[in-house]
């Protein structure tokens, strides 16, 4: 089993969709992450998890909700978006949130709005 | 603020060309550097780090120096392949907790 995976790995949802992204982590590490990447622009961080406790908000609408029920699994769940929201979403971990620890990827959901 | 610049892309070599894909940042401090590599669909992986002055970081004949002097972490390949065709992301991270800060990344493309 590859060590972070997502599903699923695209998703076409309309406007009035309610949707979930679904991230798991097989590392045994404590601390994941959503990160928003679009076409042009540098990565940008959503969300920081650190045992199971958000820890950061990098100010992003509500339209966007996490949940992380254990260490192992972080959703996005989505509603109401903006075709302005079309990106690839990428889910990470690393074994700390402090520290110089690398973060591992999963693969990503690209996500269409229409 | 803690900020990376990296080299403008699209980056376009032929097949054994020398590669170079400039990056230097601001911070204040000493940061971790990495290198993360995204194939074509795919998430990033990290391809190397150093995390203090003078490191060298290497993996699949990709060699990175951490230099203090001129706040830089260049990435270097002495022959591309076509299978390195990715983008590649230059980025900090401080010990004491702050987040990992990325460059907009560059595309690299490797002709036969």
């Amino acid at each position: 089993e590859t060590g972070v995976t997502q599903t699923p790995r695209h998703l076409v949802m309309g406007m009035t969709n309610k949707k979930s992204l679904k991230c798991e982590q097989h590392l045994g590490h404590n601390a994941m992450y959503w990160y928003k990447q679009s076409a042009k622009k540098p990565l940008e961080l959503m969300f920081v998890y650190s045992l199971e406790e958000r820890v950061e908000n990098n100010s992003v609408p509500s339209r966007f909700s996490p949940e992380c029920p254990n260490s192992s699994h972080l959703f996005l769940h989505l509603h109401t978006l903006q075709p302005e929201d079309s990106a690839l979403y990428l889910c990470a971990s690393s074994q700390d949130q402090w520290g110089s620890y690398e973060q591992y990827f999963g693969p990503g959901t690209r996500l269409t709005v229409t | 603020g803690n900020s990376v610049t990296q080299m403008e892309g699209p980056v376009t070599l032929s097949e054994e060309a020398f590669l170079t894909i400039n990056c230097t940042y601001t911070a204040t401090g000493y940061p971790s550097l990495f290198w993360y590599v995204q194939y074509p669909g795919e998430g990033l992986q990290l391809l190397l780090k150093a995390t203090k002055a003078d490191d060298k970081g290497s993996n699949k004949g990709f060699e990175a120096t951490y230099r203090k002097e001129t706040t830089s972490f260049h990435l270097e390949k002495g022959s591309v392949q076509v299978s390195d065709s990715a983008v590649y992301f230059c980025a900090l991270l401080f010990h004491s907790g702050s987040r990992l800060t990325f460059g907009e990344g560059t595309q690299l493309t490797v002709n036969p």
